[in-house]
């Protein structure tokens, strides 16, 4: 089946912690994005990715870095930088490295800072 | 920074009805305008789009209707289903245009 894998579903984090999201996709896309939503609101772009070795900040990148290797993977890590982490994180992918197409995102991951 | 206005925030809708949320924009140069549909716990998925070359987009119950004149495109949901019960957003996007969600509305369809 192809489509977008992250993992894990759910991930608690210590204050002080950085932890790395895994977002790995097997549609040959070539664009890549990572949103943060928190209850009741939209989706903010984090970071975003049009092609490998290359990506550049959202409007909410304070606090998260991200890396692209490989075509196929988009980690993001939130450091401790990041204030307030608590928060419902899905990546997503498209075919074209623009903006004028269909995104397919990832079931999500959910951080919760204890 | 590109404005994005959706309502309504929330819409309570009787099985059969008709629901309806809009979608205001800012920025003439989008030329790429969907509707994704996100169930509670998933990742959204894309619903219906429309490109700006027609006014209206029909797929099954699911309607988009486009006004670029009043740069605002619409939803359109007909005979609700309590299936339908999920948070829809809208994303003009497009060109050079970086993507921006609406605030999404929660529709609640009841029997």
């Amino acid at each position: 089946d192809g489509g977008i894998t992250q993992s894990p579903k759910y991930l608690f984090r210590k204050e002080g912690q950085n932890v790395t999201l895994s977002c790995e996709q097997n549609l040959n896309h070539d664009a890549m994005y990572w949103y943060r939503q928190d209850p009741g609101q939209g989706l903010r772009l984090i970071y975003y990715s049009q092609i490998v070795n290359d990506f550049q900040k959202g409007d909410i990148a304070e606090g998260y870095s991200v890396s692209r290797e490989k075509k196929e993977s988009f980690p993001l890590t939130v450091t401790s930088a990041q204030k307030n982490p608590t928060a419902f994180y899905l990546c997503a992918s498209s075919l074209a490295s623009g903006w004028g197409d269909e995104q397919f995102f990832g079931p999500g991951t959910r951080l919760t800072v204890l | 920074q590109q404005q994005v206005k959706q309502s309504p925030q929330s819409l309570i809708v009787q099985k059969g009805g008709i629901s309806i949320i809009n979608c205001a924009y800012e920025n003439t140069a989008f030329d790429y305008f969907p509707w994704y549909q996100q169930f509670p716990g998933k990742g959204p998925a894309l619903l219906i789009a429309i490109r700006p070359d027609v006014s209206e987009k029909k797929e099954g119950r699911f309607t988009i209707s486009f006004n670029k004149s009043a740069k605002q495109f619409s939803l359109h949901i007909m005979d609700s289903q309590p299936g339908d019960s999920a948070t829809y957003f809208c994303a003009p996007t497009g060109g050079y245009q970086k993507v921006t969600f609406g605030t999404g509305t929660k529709l609640q369809v009841i029997p």
